[in-house]
């Protein structure tokens, strides 16, 4: 079966790093996405990856392994406003999108 | 305002009764989707469609029927509505549907109740 790994829910303080971990196990695979989701609204697009190695995008950055099948998602400088959840999917053999269940981010002063 | 729009925002339905979930967007993106978001699960599909006139089956289409007359309007119709329908039901569209570098573009969401 297809199955998407993330944890439930992490704890963070303004202004540290925090590191999403996601794991995937997929019927083909064709790219890997990240989406934020603040309560209560729709998800939005972060970052995508598909070869190997490290995407950066301003203070978040997504990495990965696809060997392993995995992926990180890192934010810098946390902000209040980075409380919401995060969203690791992975587009299939037929680029359908396969969505883990999220981590809940929460942030603290 | 370019982007994807859901009608209702909210509803509580009596089970057995008919609806009608409401997507239109206007960015002339080829496929749009139908997902659910449940406490503690992942979305989920419920259909998906690659181009106008053409429909397909996502993970939990069951209970659920869409049509595609045009590029723009994707409707999503529960023929008797159940408790289990209860959920969060977001519409979303991309350029091809056929490409693992398509990024999906959401709606802000229908909050649907069925009592």
């Amino acid at each position: 079966g297809q199955n998407i790994d993330q944890p439930t829910e992490m704890t963070a303080t303004e202004g540290a790093i925090v590191q999403i971990n996601c794991t995937y196990q997929t019927s083909g695979f064709n790219g890997l996405f990240w989406y934020q989701q603040h309560a209560g609204e729709a998800p939005t697009f972060l970052s995508y990856n598909v070869l190997d190695g490290l995407e950066e995008k301003g203070r978040f950055s997504s990495f990965l392994s696809r060997s392993k099948g995995y992926s990180y998602l890192l934010l810098k400088e946390l902000q209040m406003k980075d409380s919401a959840s995060y969203l690791c999917a992975v587009a299939d053999s037929n680029y359908q999108l396969i969505w883990g269940a999220g981590t809940k981010l929460i942030i603290k002063p | 305002i370019a982007g994807i729009t859901q009608a209702p925002t909210s509803q509580i339905l009596a089970a057995g009764r008919r609806m009608t979930l409401r997507c239109t967007q206007d960015m002339r993106h080829n496929a749009m989707y139908w997902y659910r978001q449940d406490l503690g699960l992942g979305l989920r599909l419920i259909h998906y469609s690659n181009t106008a006139g053409t429909t397909g089956k996502g993970e939990v289409p069951d209970g659920y029927s869409v049509s595609r007359a045009n590029t723009d309007d994707f409707p999503l119709t529960l023929a008797s509505a159940v408790p289990s329908q209860t959920s969060v039901y977001f519409c979303a569209s991309s350029e091809t549907g056929t490409s693992g570098t398509d990024t999906q573009y959401f709606g802000p969401g229908t909050r649907l109740t069925v009592l």
